[in-house]
């Protein structure tokens, strides 16, 4: 297994730009979840979602879009990029059933908006 | 969920044991105790987790309290490669409930 991957791993985008950040977990888990972490500061999350089809929002939504057409993969888009959105963005996903299991991380999209 | 408080950083001597403490005086009963870590910038990376007994796999063991209101992640010879920033997380046992982070504790091992 792969793992969560992500693409890109690195990317500078100028104020006003949109892209999306790419999200693919092989593990077959219904859970999904977008975090983004400042400089020096803890993860917060963005959006997850509960499977194909169903997105909820976190504590920092605004500015991003999600869509979760496949179990596999879990886009984050960035419509208007401003500077305040520069940071790190790490995919993380599990699989919910009667045992607890650990949440995977992919290895992280870093994001510098000029 | 429960908050957490972890000291901002620590030292340690490689080859000894790594004491990584946190206070969680808030939990409740259907809440675990969640350590994971992150190794410059990598994503974070699963360490161990607890209910109320004591806990070991390969990687650390975790000592939780009678009372449940702190615990402590417990490295038993730690290296170089365990520098990293520790993150102690209360979270109930709830479907799609998301791990919520802390600043944590910058582990600092030196030779």
């Amino acid at each position: 297994n792969a793992g969560v991957t992500q693409t890109p791993k690195f990317r500078i985008l100028k104020i006003g730009q949109s892209m999306t950040l790419q999200c693919t977990q092989d593990m077959n888990h219904n859970y999904m979840y977008w975090y983004r972490q400042d400089p020096g500061m803890g993860l917060k999350l963005i959006y997850y979602s509960v499977g194909a089809g169903i997105t909820d929002k976190g504590e920092v939504p605004n500015g991003y879009n999600v869509s979760r057409s496949t179990t596999e993969d879990f886009p984050l888009r960035l419509e208007l990029a401003a500077p305040s959105q520069t940071s790190v963005y790490f995919c993380a996903s599990i699989r919910w059933d009667r045992e607890l299991s650990e949440q995977f991380f992919g290895p992280g999209t870093r994001l510098t908006v000029l | 969920d429960a908050k957490t408080t972890q000291p901002p950083s620590m030292d340690c001597a490689e080859g000894r044991a790594a004491n990584l403490p946190c206070n969680h005086s808030t939990i409740s009963g259907n809440e675990y105790v969640y350590w994971y870590r992150q190794i410059h910038s990598q994503g974070p990376q699963y360490i161990i987790h607890g209910l109320k007994n004591n806990e070991t796999n390969e990687m650390a063991s975790l000592i939780i309290t009678e009372d449940r209101k702190s615990s402590t992640l417990i490295l038993p010879h730690a290296t170089l490669r365990d520098t990293a920033v520790y993150y102690c997380i209360v979270r109930a046992y709830q479907a799609g409930t998301a791990l919520i982070f802390g600043k944590g504790t910058t582990l600092s091992v030196s030779s």
